[in-house]
């Protein structure tokens, strides 16, 4: 199994306040992505990063930054949570073509109240 | 612009059960890939299958398979004598040429298996 870990796993926030999520990867692969997933969704793509400090916006970035520092830390913040935001965060590795599968973490569950 | 549909949201099937789960898929990119993630009731992603769009053979593993059919646009994943443990959602996902070799999900099919 790849090597990723997501933190916390689970959450629970009020409207309003911050929150960052974290996604630690041990197998120094170069891209990360954070999807959502949402019923009838599938997983939609937030952000992702093809490099330390290299990101870019995916389909649903609205209301999320990102930040990488190092290649096997890429974190996730919500600046001002919403009840909208509630839904299972996951994240992936990927060596870095569109051949190479992407890798998922566990997910993190994020509840807005 | 890319998009994956999985036009079957929840399917039931009693155990030893063949069945066949569909995606369809657009793209403008004349090289991309398809994939195929399974999701267990415990919530992890897991990756079953990779195809890239010149290779439009049939694969087998097992008691899995997979069609897929450039002129239909469709990528069929069956799974043969179902079995409880298949009980999980399956996502559907293509990548192509861009940027970020970023993937598009269908909204995956919940597959219920009962004995």
């Amino acid at each position: 199994d790849a090597g990723i870990t997501q933190s916390p796993r689970h959450k629970v926030t009020e409207t309003g306040t911050p929150v960052t999520l974290r996604c630690h990867q041990t197998e120094n692969h170069r891209y990360m992505y954070w999807y959502r997933q949402d019923p009838g969704h599938g997983l939609r793509l937030i952000h992702y990063s093809y490099g330390v400090k290299d990101t870019d916006k995916g389909e649903v970035s609205d209301g999320y930054s990102v930040s990488r520092s190092k290649t096997e830390d890429f974190l996730l913040t919500l600046e001002s949570a919403t009840s909208s935001q509630t839904s299972v965060y996951f994240c992936a590795i990927s060596e870095g073509s569109s051949y190479n599968e992407q890798f998922f973490g566990p997910g993190t569950r994020l509840t807005v109240l | 612009a890319q998009k994956v549909t999985q036009a079957q949201t929840e399917i039931s099937v009693v155990e030893k059960e063949d069945v066949t789960l569909d995606c369809v898929y657009e793209t403008r990119d004349t090289t991309y890939y398809l994939f195929w993630y399974k999701q267990p009731p415990s919530g992890e992603l897991v990756f079953l299958i990779r195809r890239n769009s010149f290779d439009e053979q049939n694969e087998i593993s097992g008691r899995y398979s997979w069609n897929f059919q450039k002129s239909t646009s469709s990528f069929n994943f069956t799974i043969t004598a179902s079995q409880v443990v298949d009980s999980a959602v399956y996502f559907c996902a293509l990548s192509g040429n861009n940027a970020g070799n970023m993937l598009t999900f269908g909204g995956g099919t919940r597959l219920m298996v009962k004995p």
